[in-house]
């Protein structure tokens, strides 16, 4: 069975940018959520989706948006670029809210 | 607002040895607690959930205990080897909006 899939695996985007991440999960799951990791910190809640609506947003600026569609797939968009959203974005799926978790491999997103 | 914490930080040990991982939380109520390791660039895998009625659990050489009433979870690695160098992460399924919240991780370096 696959796992969860991320695309891409690596970005270079310029300050000021648009850019859009993609995630698949396992099938079966209905519920999607993104985290940002920063280099040696723990990874951050960004959004969760289940069942296609918003179930959750953390402290991040409307920049960051997403949306969950009919496949249960996902995508993280995020608008003007700082140099500060340089990170790796994990995308995380599960059956339901507040089951186990399965990650992707992340996306590596440098903002130069 | 619950905080996920993990000491240490960083530990470096000899190949054979048996050693643990420590988690603490700072509110009591949550539904689970997982525990994840990631190798450096990489995603995030998962070895262990904990539900929240259960006070351990056990994977081969992996055996994680949760004590919800202190707010204390431990990795136990036993005969520890070079291939288990990696960070691991412990979190908890406790956010209001069914999020997961990290710690920083403790990197493991097992020395041949």
């Amino acid at each position: 069975d696959a796992g969860v899939t991320q695309s891409p695996t690596h970005l270079i985007k310029t300050r000021g940018q648009q850019v859009t991440l993609r995630c698949s999960p396992i099938s079966g799951h209905k519920s999607v959520s993104w985290y940002q990791q920063v280099l040696g910190q723990g990874p951050q809640f960004i959004f969760q989706y289940y069942e296609k609506e918003e179930r959750g947003r953390g402290n991040f600026p409307d920049r960051f948006s997403a949306r969950q569609f009919p496949n249960y797939s996902s995508e993280l968009n995020v608008n003007a670029l700082l140099l500060g959203d340089s990170a790796l974005y994990l995308c995380a799926s599960s059956p339901w809210v507040n089951t186990e978790a399965f990650f992707g491999q992340g996306t590596r997103l440098t903002v130069v | 607002k619950q905080e996920v914490t993990q000491i240490p930080a960083a530990l470096s040990v000899p190949e054979g040895e048996n050693l643990v991982l420590n988690c603490s939380f700072t509110d009591s109520a949550i539904y689970n607690l997982q525990w994840f390791r990631q190798d450096p660039g990489k995603g995030l895998t998962s070895l262990l959930l904990i539900q929240s009625s259960q006070r351990e659990q056990t994977s081969g050489r992996l055996n994680a205990s949760l004590d919800k009433s202190s707010g204390r979870s431990t990795l136990y690695i036993a005969a520890s080897q070079p291939g288990d160098s990696a960070t691991y992460l412990c979190a908890i399924y406790g956010g209001s909006q069914g999020n997961l919240i990290f710690g920083k991780g403790t990197k493991l370096s097992v020395k041949p």
